[in-house]
Parts: structure tokens; sequence; C-alpha cells
């Protein structure tokens, strides 16, 4: 049982460039979300999905797009690279929003932009 | 701004000592707090949680109390090891579906 699983874990990315986060969960979980951590900030959330083909924005989703064909899948796309965007990049999945669980978290993925 | 906070960025204890961790929260609507370990390089993993309908949570080695008077969460750590030393988060859930509210954070450090 994988869990919640992203790649890549590290990524440079040059100012302007577009490019896909990958997080898959094998849960069957129906929620789905992504969060970015900087130094002093916590977690902040980025977009998240109740279910397939459902997504919505949460607190900082500006520059990021995501979809959800899948249960199982859930990318975060970065449109135009920049600067601001260097950050430590969460997945998480729990049972349903309807339901007071635990979130289950990937890995993270380091992105910097230069 | 956060609604979820906490008092001391670092906590810095003896090995073998109780850790007491804070954390405050303005929402009085949140049901559902979770406390997270992060140790570094890694996501955040569960140790807890507690809905608001309760005072205490105990698991292994851990307790976590809440008071919703004052809005104040607060996780125990018993006899901490050398494995505790991470950064620890409390979430809270307004009940929406916009997911957990995250403080800032808090640096366990243990001390041989």
């Amino acid at each position: 049982n994988a869990g919640v699983t992203q790649t890549p874990k590290f990524q440079v990315l040059k100012t302007g460039q577009s490019m896909t986060l990958q997080c898959a969960q094998d849960m069957n979980h129906e929620y789905m979300s992504w969060y970015r951590q900087d130094p002093g900030m916590g977690l902040r959330l980025i977009h998240y999905s109740v279910g397939a083909g459902i997504t919505d924005q949460g607190e900082v989703p500006n520059g990021y797009n995501v979809s959800r064909s899948t249960t199982e899948d859930f990318p975060l796309r970065l449109l135009s690279a920049a600067p601001s965007q260097t950050s430590v990049y969460f997945c998480a999945s729990s049972y349903s929003y309807r339901v007071n669980t635990e979130a289950f978290f990937g890995q993270g993925t380091r992105l910097t932009v230069v | 701004g956060e609604s979820v906070g906490l008092h001391l960025p670092t906590l810095s204890v003896q090995e073998g000592d109780n850790s007491i961790i804070n954390c405050a929260y303005s929402n009085s609507a949140s049901d559902y707090f979770i406390w997270y370990k992060q140790e570094s390089g890694k996501g955040p993993q569960f140790i807890i949680d507690i809905r608001s309908n309760m005072d205490k949570r105990q698991g292994q080695r851990v307790t976590v109390l809440l008071n919703k008077t004052v809005k104040h969460l607060s996780l125990q750590i018993a006899a901490t090891q050398p494995g505790d030393s991470a950064v620890y988060f409390c979430a809270e859930n307004k009940g929406g579906a916009d997911g957990l509210t995250f403080g800032k954070g808090t640096h366990l450090i243990i001390q041989p």
C-alpha cells in the first residue's frame, strides 16, 4: 500500500517554464489537496478536490491549475513558473471532507525557480 | 491572518522529560483538530486527533488536550526520545470542504 505518491522529489525550473507535479493515491480517497510549505508560513492550501471531476481554489491558487479526471490522480500544473513559487509542495488525501478524518501526505516535491 | 498559531517556534527538552507543545486557534466553529509530526525532508505524519466534543484524548506516549473556552490545544509527549525531534503542527478543520488550516509549527529539539 503506497499511500500518497508524489513525483518528482526535486525540480529546478527557469522563470517562465511550465511543469506538472504528479500526485497519486491508492486508498480510494474522495478528497485530495495540494499545499505549499514555506519557511515560517506553515502549510497553505493551493487547490483541493472533493471528488473526481470537481476542483476548487484554496488560499493561494494564483499561478496554479489542477484537474481531477480520476479518483487516484490529482496533478498540479504551474503555468509560468516564478521565483515566488519556490517552495516545497505537498499533496494530501483523505477519505471524505464530510467525515472528520486525518489527511495522508506525500513526501513532497522541492521546487526551485531560478 | 493565521487562524491557528503556536506560542513557541522552538522547544528544547532533555531526553526522557515530558514535552508540551501549545497551539491557539481563533475559529470557534472548528470541530476537528489534528497534530502532525514532520521530520526533516518528509511529509507531515498524523500523530493524534481530537473532536470538539472532547477535552482530552490519549495515544501511545501522546496526549492532546482541548480547551474550547480559551481556544487552546496542546500536545503532550511523555518521556521524549531522540526520534521525537521534529516540527510539530496543529491543524484545524472548520467543517467545510476547504481542508485543514495549519499553524506555523514548533520545532522540538531533544537534548541528550
